[in-house]
């Protein structure tokens, strides 16, 4: 079974553009959540999609948004940029929610 | 915030010794998650212990859990290059199964 894809892989923006990050869960799992981690505050949840429905939410400005689809894909979208989003962006997947996450290989965003 | 913290932060060893590290919590956990990340890419699940269980093995890992000392160990053994990585322990507390994650602890293992 192929593991959780993540696309791009790296980018590169400027302050004040927007951004969006793709995540393929694995097939048949159907609850995507999304993680920010940078070296000075470390892993932090963003939000938890589960059949197209935002089931949670992190501690995170409303410039960070998601969705998911009905194939269960799921985007994540960042507004006007700042260089504190710079950072690894990963995506995990799960069966169901509440279960043990698989996490893909991760965006690395860079704003300069 | 961290709701677990990893000690040590750091750990140098050589290959075919024991690893152990440490993770403490706060609150009153249902369970709780060791991960590995291997350089700045994903997230590898490695064992994850409920509330009610005191150890788990699986390979060359054992999980301990003490929850009246709200702590975990990780201990790996025979430990190998390969284990170089930086290891996490995840915590679900309260109504939530979000996992909220500590810094992590960074072992290189020196072949």
């Amino acid at each position: 079974k192929a593991g959780v894809t993540q696309t791009p892989r790296y980018l590169i923006k400027t302050r004040g553009q927007q951004v969006t990050l793709s995540c393929s869960p694995i097939s048949g799992h159907r609850s995507v959540s999304w993680y920010q981690q940078t070296p000075g505050q470390g892993l932090q949840f963003l939000f938890e999609y589960f059949s197209e429905t935002q089931r949670n939410k992190g501690n995170f400005p409303g410039r960070f948004s998601g969705r998911q689809f009905s194939n269960s894909r799921s985007e994540m979208n960042v507004s006007t940029l700042e260089l504190g989003d710079s950072a690894l962006y990963l995506c995990a997947s799960s069966r169901l929610t509440g279960e043990t996450q698989y996490f893909g290989p991760g965006t690395r965003l860079l704003v300069l | 915030s961290q709701q677990g913290e990893e000690d040590p932060q750091a750990l140098s060893i050589q290959e075919g010794e024991n690893a152990t590290m440490n993770c403490s919590y706060k609150t009153s956990i249902n369970n709780l998650q060791w991960y590995r990340q291997n350089s700045g890419r994903g997230l590898v699940h490695l064992i994850l212990i409920r509330s009610n269980e005191r150890e788990k093995h699986s390979g060359r890992l054992r999980v301990t859990l003490d929850t009246s000392k709200k702590s975990s160990s990780l201990l790996i053994t025979a430990s190998r290059a390969a284990d170089t990585a930086s290891y996490f322990c995840a915590t679900a507390s309260g109504g939530s199964y979000i996992p909220t994650f500590g810094r992590g602890t960074s072992l290189i293992v020196h072949p």
